[in-house]
């Protein structure tokens, strides 16, 4: 059981560079997350999927594209990187079995993304 | 709108001290609310969360905290701090109608020393 799993763990990215960070989770979870980490900023939440089919936007989403491709996975895409998303991104679930708030967040291990 | 405010960004304790990580909610509704843990270089990890019943709320790693509705705070105390104890810990709390969202307080990093 590897929980959530991240792909890749470290990107370097020029300017204008596009990229697609890849999550996975083998916990049956309805809803999947992504958020961005900065120094002094804790975790802000660029899109979320509540459920397979669905996607919707938080509350940093400019710049940034999500696909749930199946029940196990969510990209999460960079068209034109920039390097105001230098950042630590990570990917969650959760089961949601009603509205989602008491749901424990499930994290993965991060990707290191820079951008230059 | 709903948010959490967490106060110190570093807190520093010798080994055996009390640990005492401090977070405030702001709500318009009775608020589910969580700490989570960060190692370095790794994802965040549940430490507790509270969402009903009983307002003092345990957690792994001798962890507890109280939810004081009066004083709209939710803080994190262990009583005697470990080497390993030092990470990052942020407060969180649902938000949002239909479909709730988590949003994270800024951190507070404890650092605990021999």
């Amino acid at each position: 059981n590897a929980g959530v799993t991240q792909t890749p763990k470290f990107q370097v990215l020029k300017t204008g560079q596009s990229m697609t960070l890849q999550c996975a989770q083998d916990m049956n979870h309805n809803s999947m997350y992504w958020y961005r980490q900065d120094p002094g900023m804790g975790l802000r939440l660029i899109y979320y999927s509540a459920s397979e089919g669905t996607t919707d936007k938080g509350e940093v989403p400019n710049g940034y594209n999500v696909s749930r491709l199946n029940k196990r996975e969510f990209s999460l895409r960079l068209e034109s990187a920039a390097p105001s998303q230098t950042s630590v991104y990570f990917c969650a679930s959760s089961e949601t079995r009603l509205a989602g708030g008491q749901d424990t967040q499930y994290f993965g291990p991060g990707t290191r993304l820079t951008v230059l | 709108a709903q948010s959490v405010t967490q106060l110190g960004s570093h807190v520093s304790v010798s080994e055996g001290a009390l640990v005492l990580l401090r977070c405030n909610y702001s709500s318009s509704v009775p608020p589910y609310l969580f700490w989570y843990v960060q190692y370095p270089n790794q994802g965040l990890q549940l430490l507790l969360k509270y969402t009903t019943g009983a307002t003092l709320v345990k957690g792994i790693n001798g962890f507890e905290a109280e939810f004081k509705k009066s004083e709209t705070s939710f803080h994190l105390t262990k009583p005697s701090a470990h080497m390993s104890d030092a990470a990052e810990y942020f407060c969180a709390v649902s938000v949002g109608t239909g479909f709730q969202k988590l949003v994270f307080g800024t951190g507070t990093r404890l650092l605990v020393s021999p």
